[in-house]
């Protein structure tokens, strides 16, 4: 079974740059995965950031991009600031219209 | 601005059906985001994908996981659709979140979620 993987963590200083990654088990993500990224606080819902590896959603500031660098999507939000502290997801197309959720990152801004 | 709403009981006993409905107002469910899905959370957990289904009706698609107990159906009349998973234990309890998204693209828009118990 396809796991999707993602960094269970990740600490940032203010102004500082995040960078998580969303891969697979077993092979390589590219573009045909759609790879994109949602952001959440506890007890509300998701709120879609990036979709289709590097297109931003309405409204999102353009700290916030995505790309594929050695074979994994990559979430890279600038200029880290406290109100950035959420869980990141991504998820990835698989075919057959079948969609896989990575686990999850907990982003800390200190 | 397209909305979506989950309704449903909050509490469902074991082994009996849970039964969700979203209803989508504020836009159209046949163009644009035209693929409407089902997502869960459950407590202190990640999301995980459930079904999908296109407005026609004809497609339907299932987390091989839960496939055995998982229907999804649509009723454009109504602009809603549907979750019923059968067989539940305690392991369905969850948020579940109604959702769309366009063909080929992860640009999923969410409802707000409703929790849903399984407890005798």
């Amino acid at each position: 079974q396809t796991v999707v993987t993602q960094e269970p963590s990740f600490s940032v200083s203010p102004g500082g740059t995040v960078t998580l990654t969303c891969g697979l088990s077993s092979g390589s993500v590219s573009n045909s995965h759609v790879p994109s990224w949602y952001q959440q606080t506890p007890g509300q819902a998701p709120r879609t950031l990036i979709y289709n590896t590097n297109i931003r959603s309405a409204g999102v500031p353009d700290r916030f991009s995505g790309s594929i660098l050695d074979n994994k999507a990559v979430l890279t939000i600038t200029g880290a600031q406290a109100d950035d502290e959420f869980n990141y997801y991504c998820v990835l197309y698989m075919g057959g219209g079948l969609w896989v959720f990575g686990g999850g990152t907990t982003v800390t801004v200190l | 601005q397209l909305q979506l709403q989950e309704s449903g009981p909050g509490l469902v006993k074991p082994s009996e059906t849970l039964s969700l409905t979203c209803t989508v107002s504020g836009g159209s469910m046949s163009s644009g985001r035209s693929y409407w899905d089902w997502i869960r959370q459950s407590p202190g957990k990640g999301l995980e994908w459930i079904a999908t289904i296109h407005y026609s009706g004809a497609a339907t698609y299932y987390n091989p996981s839960l496939k055995s107990r998982v229907t999804v159906s649509i009723d454009m009349s109504k602009s809603q659709f549907s979750l019923r998973l059968t067989s539940v234990t305690a392991a369905d309890t969850a948020v579940y979140y109604c959702a769309g998204h366009s063909p080929d693209r992860g640009d999923f828009h969410w409802g707000q979620g409703t929790l849903a118990t399984v407890s005798s």
